[in-house]
């Protein structure tokens, strides 16, 4: 399994884009990048994947780099309702169910 | 849709007591899985299942079993409950756990644990 780094907090200003970044050094050919969400104390919600192209939907923009070694989460105009932690996961074949959240990253985003 | 329904929202036990915490869904999910969340913390896996009849360990099995006898259940029983089982519990379930390209889970809203 390839584990992922991000930071443990982050902070963004309400309106701007919120730049949320994860480094996957070790993911394999096989594996996709995942990113969740945990508002509070809710049920995580899941936000995008992709695997080697960049990935946009109604919630957020995903930009994985060329070695695939890193990405970023881009929500366009934070808002106060994306203060969350959001975790990032690389995730393929070859973990055959075992999805494993590390402790992901505290976004605040501030008025 | 209800989605992904755990039930209770809140327990607490006494040491060394017994119970199960249930999940269910009705989306006609494959996969499902248990989570918990200690305070302040990420969230570990638990055990999880593949498919009715099939239930493998995640991150922290000790302490629990489960079953999955049908599609839509998969119950998560405590053994003999310890203060340091007190955490929050988390239940997803996705379409299926070896389909990588369209794996998305979902949760759901947990069930508050506390053991004395």
């Amino acid at each position: 399994d390839a584990k992922t780094t991000q930071p443990t907090s982050m902070d963004c200003a309400e309106g701007r884009a919120a730049n949320l970044p994860c480094n996957h050094s070790t993911i394999s050919g096989n594996e996709y990048v995942y990113w969740y969400r945990q508002i509070h104390s809710q049920g995580p919600q899941y936000i995008i994947h992709g695997l080697k192209n960049n990935e946009t939907n109604e919630m957020a923009s995903l930009i994985i780099t060329e070695d695939r070694k890193s990405s970023t989460l881009i929500l366009p105009h934070a808002t106060l309702r994306d203060t969350a932690v959001y975790y990032c996961i690389a995730y393929g074949s070859s973990n055959t169910g075992k999805l494993i959240f590390g402790q992901g990253t505290t976004l605040q985003v501030k008025p | 849709n209800a989605g992904v329904t755990q039930t209770p929202k809140f327990q607490v036990l006494k040491t060394g007591q017994s119970m199960t915490l249930q999940c269910a869904q009705d989306m006609n999910h494959e996969y499902m899985s248990w989570y918990r969340q200690d305070p302040g913390m990420g969230l570990r896996l638990i055990h999880y299942s593949v498919g009715a009849g099939i239930t493998d360990q995640g991150e922290v099995p000790n302490g629990y079993n489960v079953s999955r006898s049908t599609t839509e259940d998969f119950p998560l029983r405590l053994l003999s409950a310890a203060p340091s089982q007190t955490s929050v519990y988390f239940c997803a379930s996705s379409y299926s756990g070896l389909a990588v390209t369209n794996e998305k889970l979902f949760f759901g809203s947990g069930t508050q644990l506390s053991v004395l």
